[in-house]
């Protein structure tokens, strides 16, 4: 079967850096996507990585190996606002997102 | 540019009752369109996508149907709800994003939540 794997909850302090993993075992792979998520609000896009290595986004950035199914985000001086759930979604060899079940990340003061 | 509107934004309804949430896009032309489900804990489940005007792909047989009567609507609807049906219900559709290396990225409607009692 197809599996997206995050961690179900992380905390860190403000002003500090957290990573976000995901790990991935899809049927083929066309694409991994990053979303931020407020509770109670839609997902929005953060970030895709198509090909190995990092991209950087301002205090964001997304790295990726497909060799072993693997991708983290990485925030920067984290802001209460970056309190938030963190979704990792792949695209499968038919062009089909599958989604893990997110990241809720707390930002203690 | 462009906007996507979805609504009611919460609704509480009895077991048994119909469904229909409504989805629009505004300032694009043919997009593709989903509608997602989100239960807590899990990730978001593709239910329907449509790429044109009466063109529905179900991916998940339940009670639950789409429509689209218009290019740049999309209608998510249920005769009988079950209690299974209660969660985050959205909208979304997809744009060729400059930048993300031509991926085709979504951008999601507010949601509805809908509680079943």
């Amino acid at each position: 079967g197809q599996n997206i794997d995050q961690p179900t909850e992380m905390t860190a302090t403000e002003g500090a850096i957290v990573q976000i993993n995901c790990t991935y075992q899809t049927s083929g792979f066309n694409g991994l996507f990053w979303y931020q998520q407020h509770a109670g609000e839609a997902p929005t896009f953060l970030s895709y990585n198509v090909l190995d290595g990092l991209e950087e986004k301002g205090r964001f950035s997304s790295f990726l190996s497909r060799s072993k199914g693997y991708s983290y985000l990485l925030l920067k001086e984290l802001q209460m606002k970056d309190s938030a759930s963190y979704l990792c979604a792949v695209k499968d060899s038919n062009y089909q997102l599958i989604w893990g079940a997110g990241t809720k990340l707390i930002i203690k003061p | 540019s462009q906007t996507i509107h979805q609504w009611p934004a919460t609704l509480v309804q009895p077991v048994g009752s119909p469904l229909s949430l409504e989805c629009t896009v505004e300032g694009t032309s043919n997009p593709n369109l989903y509608w997602y489900r989100q239960a807590a804990g899990r990730g978001l489940q593709l239910l329907f996508y449509s790429v044109g005007i009466g063109q529905i792909s179900s991916e998940v047989p339940q009670n639950l149907s789409a429509s689209r009567p218009q290019d740049r609507q999309f209608i998510l609807s249920s005769k009988k709800l079950l209690l299974s049906d209660s969660g985050f219900y959205l909208c979304a559709w997809s744009v060729l994003w400059e930048g993300a290396s031509g991926a085709n990225v979504l951008t999601f409607g507010a949601g509805s939540r809908l509680t079943v009692l």
